[in-house]
């Protein structure tokens, strides 16, 4: 039982390329999320999924998009990386709003 | 605007004393209230939760709530420099149709040796 995973663990991206981040979990549950942890910051929603089929903004969307693949897949895609992208990209899961577990993360430096 | 507060600390406490981490929240609405630690690093992890009001005891940790007062606090006994992390409330909102965690930038607290 892994829980939620994430792949890369770390990348480093010039400015204007792009990627994906890729994030599952095992937890059969129905909402997943994607944040993003500056250094000695909060975490700030980017965008969450509250079941499979259905996505919607949170705090910080711009620049990102987000796809569910099924009930256990939720990736993130970067069009165009920007500097202010860099960033700690954490995915998790929970079952409604329940608590929500997280993945190890993502260090993405955007040079 | 839906708010969760927390004192960003750092919180200093020596070892063995109790550490009291203080967190306050907006949406009277709120239901479940939950503490997470995170390690320098490393993602957050679920060390907590409360649903009603009074307190909850899980080993060295306790939970505390108060509805009427908005607030919900996490109190660590004997406090060992492995506790030294971050500690990040979260309390669950209704959004757009949707429940969702509004989280507090959270508290550093150092234990001392």
């Amino acid at each position: 039982n892994a829980g939620v995973t994430q792949t890369p663990k770390f990348q480093v991206l010039k400015t204007g390329q792009s990627m994906t981040l890729q994030c599952a979990q095992d937890m059969n549950h129905n909402s997943m999320y994607w944040y993003r942890q500056d250094p000695g910051m909060g975490l700030r929603l980017i965008y969450y999924s509250a079941s499979e089929g259905t996505t919607d903004k949170g705090e910080v969307p711009n620049g990102y998009n987000v796809s569910r693949l099924n009930k256990r897949e939720f990736s993130l895609r970067l069009e165009s990386a920007a500097p202010s992208q860099t960033s700690v990209y954490f995915c998790a899961s929970s079952e409604g709003g329940d608590a929500q577990y997280f993945g190890p993360g993502t260090r993405l430096t955007v040079t | 605007q839906k708010e969760v507060e927390q004192n960003s600390g750092p919180l200093s406490v020596p070892e063995g004393a109790i550490a009291s981490l203080n967190c306050t929240y907006s949406d009277r609405g709120s239901q479940s209230f939950f503490w997470y630690r995170q390690y320098s690093g490393k993602s957050p992890e679920l060390i907590m939760f409360i649903y009603s009001n009074g307190d909850k005891e899980d080993g060295r940790f306790t939970a505390q709530l108060n509805k009427a007062s908005q607030y919900v606090s996490l109190l660590i006994r004997d406090s060992q420099p492995s506790d030294s992390a971050t500690y990040l409330c979260a309390v669950n909102v209704y959004v757009d149709s949707n429940y969702q965690l509004i989280w507090g930038a959270g508290t550093k607290l150092i234990i001392k040796p």
